[in-house]
This record gives structure tokens, sequence and C-alpha cells, in this order.
């Protein structure tokens, strides 16, 4: 299985940008890697995932590494509904890593 | 409605009794998952299904039993429920292994 590392816990001010690290040394070729975040007392919900080259979507942006052992997930602009815990998940079809499996994840604190 | 839904939201239930806890998508989705999210940490894989009639073991799985007669159902039956049991339990479900996962809103599930 692929492992990730990640800060147990970030902060950021409202409307700063904010960079959120994981380290997946271990991934496959073939491992994309997915991101989801859980907000307090909801379920988890996805963020954005790839491959290899950066990707952007409405809520945020994900650059990934050349050598892609590691990754960063890029909110613009963090607003206080941004507070949650963010998960970085290798995923690839087939293997241990297409059950998406959660680890610690990195809790964000968002200050007005 | 289109989405993933659970039920019940909430149940109690004594030490020793069978639950089942229902989770049903309306997407046709081919990927299913159950995680259990203790007070304070982060979700552990149960189950998971990568389509009807093929089920398979997660990080946690003793205790549980699922299955998976139909696409769009994943039911998790507590055969005999414990107090550690005691958890919030989400249910997942993806169209592949490369799109993003949508979850229910959550099963907390109390055994006294």
């Amino acid at each position: 299985d692929a492992k990730t590392t990640q800060p147990n816990s970030m902060e950021s001010n409202e409307e700063e940008p904010v960079h959120l690290p994981c380290n997946h040394s271990t991934i496959s070729g073939t491992d994309y890697i997915h991101w989801y975040r859980q907000l307090p007392s909801q379920g988890p919900e996805y963020v954005i995932h790839g491959l290899t080259s950066n990707v952007n979507n409405r809520m945020a942006s994900l650059a990934i590494a050349e050598d892609r052992k590691s990754s960063t997930l890029i909110l613009h602009r963090a607003t206080l509904r941004d507070a949650a815990v963010y998960y970085c998940i290798p995923s690839n079809y087939g293997g241990a890593t297409n059950k998406l499996i959660f680890g610690t994840g990195t809790l964000l604190a968002v200050q007005p | 409605d289109a989405g993933i839904t659970q039920s019940p939201r909430y149940k109690i239930t004594e030490t020793g009794r069978q639950v089942t806890l229902m989770c049903h998508q309306t997407w046709s989705h081919s990927y299913m998952f159950w995680y259990r999210q203790d007070l304070g940490h982060g979700l552990r894989l149960i189950y998971y299904s990568a389509a009807a009639d093929i089920t398979d073991k997660g990080e946690v799985p003793d205790g549980y039993v699922v299955s998976r007669s139909k696409t769009e159902n994943f039911p998790l039956t507590l055969e005999s429920a414990t107090r550690s049991q005691t958890s919030v339990y989400f249910c997942a479900s993806r169209a592949h292994t490369n799109t993003e996962a949508f979850f229910g809103q959550g099963t907390r599930l109390t055994v006294v």
C-alpha cells in the first residue's frame, strides 16, 4: 500500500491562500492522488484528484511534484467554511489502493 | 431523489443484538464502501464492494457482515453488537476507481 504523510494540523487566516502538503514517496506509477475533506459533523467530501499534471477545479488546485512523491493541495482563498480535516489518498485500479483508505489527515483551522 | 442515503440516521441497540445498517445509492455505481469513525478519530474501512456479489475486507472487518445482491444496496450487519462498535458509520459509492466518491450522511450507532 502506498503510505502518506501529512502534517497533523495547520492554521490559516481567512482569505489567505493555504498550501496543504502530502508526502507519498511509495506511490506507484498508476496511483492517482485523491484529496477529500471532512467538515465537522459531516461525511467526507471529494475535493480534487490528479495523476501527473497539476489540476484545478472550483474548489482547489492540486500541484503534483515531478517525481510524484509529494503533492500540495492549494486553497486559493481560505474561508471559515474550509475548516476541516483534509486527507490525501492514493487510489488506483485494482490492488490495495482501490479500497480508498483514509489516513490521519491534516486538521485545518481558519482564523477570521 | 438521486444520491446516497443511509438508514437509520440514529440507532441505539443493546449488546448482543443483531443490527443492520442500510445504504442505498441511485447512480448504479460499481464501488461501495463502509467506514466507521470513532469519536475524535479518522475513518477506518470495514468492507468494500467492487460490484454486486463481490465484496472484500477492509481494515477492521471483524464483527461485521456485508452482502451486495443488488448494485444499489450495500447493507452492513453487526451480527452481535458490542459496545466497542459504538461509532458513526459512513457509506460511500463511486463509479470507478478514479472518480470521486460520494458519502452518505452517516449513521450514529450506540450500543448499550
